[in-house]
């Protein structure tokens, strides 16, 4: 069963505009991971925020995370063309392999 | 270093027929993982090797099997194939044995099957 749940299921913006994805998840977590997938392609790994961190910048990209709420939103600012990809959640707890989210597929339009 | 490598990219099977799939790890990654990617399941986890020892397996039916070699490599099988088998299948890799590490995958088997 999915760990993650990102919403929406889809954006298109604007090249410029920023992007706002979120992930839910319904139970305790060591950590949280953000992944792209170019269309067919592998995952790339983009940013991971532990359970006792609440917020993580990596250049373009701002993550935060609300254990409370359990969920977590990846924000892409000052979008561009080559940003079109579905993103992914992925939840660490224990043990037990990554749980990825469905993802969100982007679309940045020039 | 040459990242994760799967081999073949694409493959076309019939239904009834038996597939193997290969994955090379990056150098010095002793933990694979296998996942099945589809439109409508997203992506699901198959098994993790670390060290030639299976570590966890997903909720697939025994027609999905897999192992590793010494070297790392790995290779999964799935047998008598179904329709509902037509996925991509991603391998990842990573160092350690830790769970919440990233993962590097590769790009992708895409197995349809007719």
């Amino acid at each position: 069963s999915q760990q993650g749940e990102e919403d929406p299921q889809a954006l298109s913006i604007q090249e410029g505009e920023n992007a706002t994805m979120n992930c839910s998840y319904k139970t305790s977590i060591n950590n949280l991971q953000w992944y792209r997938q170019n269309s067919g392609r592998g995952l790339v790994h983009l940013i991971l925020i532990r359970s006792n961190e609440r917020e993580k910048h990596s250049g373009r990209l701002r993550v935060t995370l609300d254990t409370s709420k359990k969920s977590s939103s990846l924000l892409i600012t000052a979008s561009r063309a080559a940003d079109t990809a579905s993103y992914f959640c992925a939840t660490s707890s224990g043990n037990t392999p990554l749980v990825f989210g469905k993802g969100t597929r982007l679309s940045v339009i020039a | 270093k040459a990242g994760v490598t799967q081999t073949p990219r694409y493959l076309i099977k019939t239904r009834g027929q038996q597939v193997t799939l290969s994955c090379s790890p990056i150098s010095g990654h002793r933990s694979v993982s296998w996942y099945q990617q589809t439109p409508g399941q997203g992506l699901q986890f198959l098994f993790e090797y670390f060290s030639e020892t299976q570590r966890n397996k997903g909720n697939f039916p025994g027609r999905f099997s897999g192992r590793q070699f010494s070297n790392s490599r790995s290779e999964m099988n799935v047998s008598t194939l179904e329709l509902g088998d037509s996925a991509l299948y991603l391998c990842a890799s990573r160092h350690t044995r830790d769970y919440g590490r990233e993962l590097f995958f590769g790009e992708g088997s895409r197995l349809t099957v007719l």
